[in-house]
């Protein structure tokens, strides 16, 4: 079975630093396309962040370019989303996701930036 | 980056209502729309790709059409299980991957 699992959400401080987990099982994260994509609460989805497969090209969007970065560890077949300099807008449920069109989907991990 | 919109913002129907979303794109992307479901406390799931092309095991009520700007989601016969937010996606050029703001069906 294909599934993805996050972790290591919780609640930060503005400017604080958080690092994402996401575990792959049943498929090979360096295989495909691995993105991060948010939802601030009662809001819609944002996407956030792409690794490629391959060569592992990465791109971000507008709002977090600069503070996030995205990774992956192929031995442990494990996506990461390094969060730097948090802000109260980045409070969040945080999704990994596969491929383009995304699918499957983690169940997500909710990051709270709060003084 | 290409603008997704999506109408209404919310609708309240019946069971075996038929229920009609539409996105529209702010510029051409052929058929690379996409559509997903999204339960309350539960991440999206994917329902339609390719505009029209449904997902594996999601039930036939489920349609899409559309193509450059316009697309449509169709459910033919709502269902108890179908109250859900329901996003469109465009995958035609990425990244940034854009999608609209939701559409909530909620129980008339």
């Amino acid at each position: 079975e294909v599934q993805l699992v996050e972790s290591g959400g919780g609640v930060i401080q503005p400017g604080g630093s958080l690092r994402l987990s996401c575990a792959a099982s049943g498929f090979t994260v360096s295989s495909n396309y691995m993105s991060w994509v948010r939802q601030a609460p009662g809001k819609g989805l944002e996407w956030v962040s792409v690794i490629y497969s391959g060569g592992g090209s990465t791109y971000y969007a507008d709002s977090v370019k600069g503070r996030f970065t995205i990774s992956r560890d192929t031995s442990k077949n494990t996506l990461y989303l390094q969060m730097n300099s948090l802000r109260a807008e980045d409070t969040a449920v945080y999704y990994c996701a596969a491929n383009s069109p995304f699918d499957p989907w983690g169940q997500g991990t909710l990051v709270t930036v709060s003084s | 980056d290409i603008q997704m919109t999506q109408s209404p913002s919310s609708v309240s129907a019946s069971v075996g209502d038929r229920v009609t979303i539409t996105c529209r794109a702010s510029q051409d992307i052929s058929r690379w729309l996409v559509w997903y479901q999204q339960k309350p406390g539960k991440a999206p799931k994917l329902l339609i790709y390719a505009a029209s092309s449904l997902q594996s095991g999601v039930p036939s009520r489920f349609s899409g059409s559309g193509s450059g700007t316009d697309f449509t989601l169709t459910i033919s016969s709502l269902q108890p299980e179908d109250f859900a937010t329901y996003y469109c996606q465009q995958a035609n050029s990425f990244p940034p991957w854009t999608f609209g703001q939701g559409t909530k069906v909620e129980i008339k």
